[in-house]
């Protein structure tokens, strides 16, 4: 199975400011097809996942352009470009370029 | 609106069975593939099982294969999830998840529903 691992775990933010969350995979994501299939989810508390970036850099439709996506082979980034209030919650990269699809341990952004 | 939601969950004692249901609106079922994630309580999510738009395509985490049985009724728009021998291990809140193929993402999750294993 392909291991998906974030740092840091957790990241303290300051509202305005920027953040960014590594993701590191076990093994390359590039697909046959060649495309590489790593995706990003948000949860806030107490709701469901959220997809927030697909095939590395692309937003899901109503996602706000301060996220953005980045990365090739076994090393991905996402970045918010200032935190608002509302980005708390744990994010979590996922590979869908090999069964069985696997996700990060997640990261956890508090405000300060 | 597009939706997923799921039913089923709730206290079982170990080595019993449950089945899950997951009730898709809004979008034609039939054209997607559709898995079940979980997450245990504070934990992270796992994958659990994947089935294709036909059923010709099925797959299953190690943690669970053998005991877990996925299927889906697309006249009905509804994905099962069949799980037997129940064990402590398998409490988590599931939810079910569309495939965006396109993508190569879960594009739409449900709330879940929790299942509890315990005695």
């Amino acid at each position: 199975d392909i291991v998906m691992t974030q740092t840091p775990l957790s990241s303290p933010v300051t509202l305005g400011q920027p953040a960014s969350i590594s993701c590191r995979s076990s093994q390359s994501l590039v697909h046959s097809d060649g495309n590489t299939y790593l995706s990003w989810l948000q949860q806030r508390p107490g709701q469901p996942p959220r997809l927030l970036i697909y095939k590395i850099s692309n937003r899901f439709s109503g996602v706000p352009d301060r996220f953005s996506g980045s990365g090739a082979g076994t090393d991905f980034t996402l970045k918010i470009s200032r935190v608002e209030a509302e980005d708390v919650g744990v994010y979590y990269c996922t590979q869908a370029t090999q069964f069985p699809y696997t996700f990060g341990q997640g990261t956890k952004l508090e405000i300060k | 609106e597009v939706q997923l939601v799921e039913s089923g969950g709730g206290l079982v004692q170990p080595g019993r069975s449950l089945r899950l249901s997951c009730a898709a609106s809004g979008f034609t079922f039939d054209d997607y593939a559709m898995h079940w994630v979980r997450q245990a309580p504070g934990k992270g999510l796992e994958w659990v099982s994947g089935i294709s738009w036909n059923s010709g395509s099925i797959g299953y985490a190690d943690s669970v294969k053998g005991r877990f049985t996925i299927s889906r009724d697309n006249a009905k728009n509804s994905l099962y999830l069949q799980m037997n021998s129940l064990r402590a291990e398998d409490t988590a809140l599931y939810y079910c998840a569309k495939d965006n193929q396109q993508l190569a993402a879960f594009d739409i999750w449900g709330q879940g529903t929790m299942v509890t294993v315990s005695s």
